[in-house]
């Protein structure tokens, strides 16, 4: 069973216009979100996070927001750029242990 | 970027023959991990290491074993491989359990895209 989810497998977004990618988990002890980015034939790579003491954290263009009443994290891209187009991946963990489990990813695609 | 390397990057084997993916790192960290991509399921953890001898099972281990006799290197096995374990296969490391706050970044090597005929 899943317990992080991402129901849109796929966004398409013009470069220079914002990207939100969703992400909703249902294990009420997750505490620290990540954010992982793909690029085919690559390992991901670490994007971004947020502890559950904070609702939001941005760095440079990437900003993730965290509803902890609603088991919601997004990431919200700005502005776009082809660069980005990639694999995202959400993920959670309990700060008691150092397992993450991730959804399934959302495929970016930045058209020109 | 953190210094992880996984050999073989490809493989191509027979179902019902043993496999042996490995995974070194050069930043001394704890804890290692192997992961398995496929499409719908994003990253499962298969198993991981908490230190030299020290391994668990993850949330797909059967089929699947692991070694860590030093702490630069996690060897993932698969004792008799099946087409179902056809996959991609990614290691990761992390430093610590827990950093201030809670932090706990993985950082993943290249992958190993291994097919099972």
């Amino acid at each position: 069973d899943q317990q992080v989810k991402q129901n849109s497998p796929s966004l398409s977004v013009q470069e220079g216009r914002i990207s939100i990618l969703n992400c909703d988990y249902t294990n009420s002890m997750f505490d620290y979100f990540l954010w992982y980015k793909k690029y085919p034939a690559e390992g991901p790579t670490f994007l971004i996070s947020i502890s559950s003491i904070k609702d939001k954290n941005e760095d440079g263009r990437f900003t993730v927001f965290l509803n902890k009443s609603a088991k919601h994290l997004s990431l919200h891209i700005v502005p776009s750029q082809p660069g980005d187009s990639a694999v995202y991946f959400c993920a959670a963990s309990n700060s008691n242990d150092y397992k993450l489990s991730f959804g399934a990813g959302t495929t970016v695609t930045v058209r020109a | 970027d953190a210094g992880i390397t996984q050999s073989p990057r490809h493989k191509v084997t027979e179902t019902g023959t043993p496999v042996t993916l490995r995974c070194h790192q050069t930043e001394n960290h704890r804890y290692m991990y192997w992961y398995r991509q496929d499409p719908g399921h994003g990253l499962r953890l298969i198993h991981y290491s908490y230190g030299v001898k020290d391994t668990d099972k993850g949330e797909v281990s059967d089929g699947y074993s692991v070694s860590r006799s030093k702490t630069e290197d996690f060897l993932l096995t698969l004792e008799s491989a099946t087409s179902s374990q056809t996959s991609v296969y990614f290691c990761a490391i992390s430093l610590t359990l827990r950093l201030a706050g809670g932090q706990n970044e993985q950082f993943f090597g290249p992958g190993t895209r291994l097919t099972v005929l």
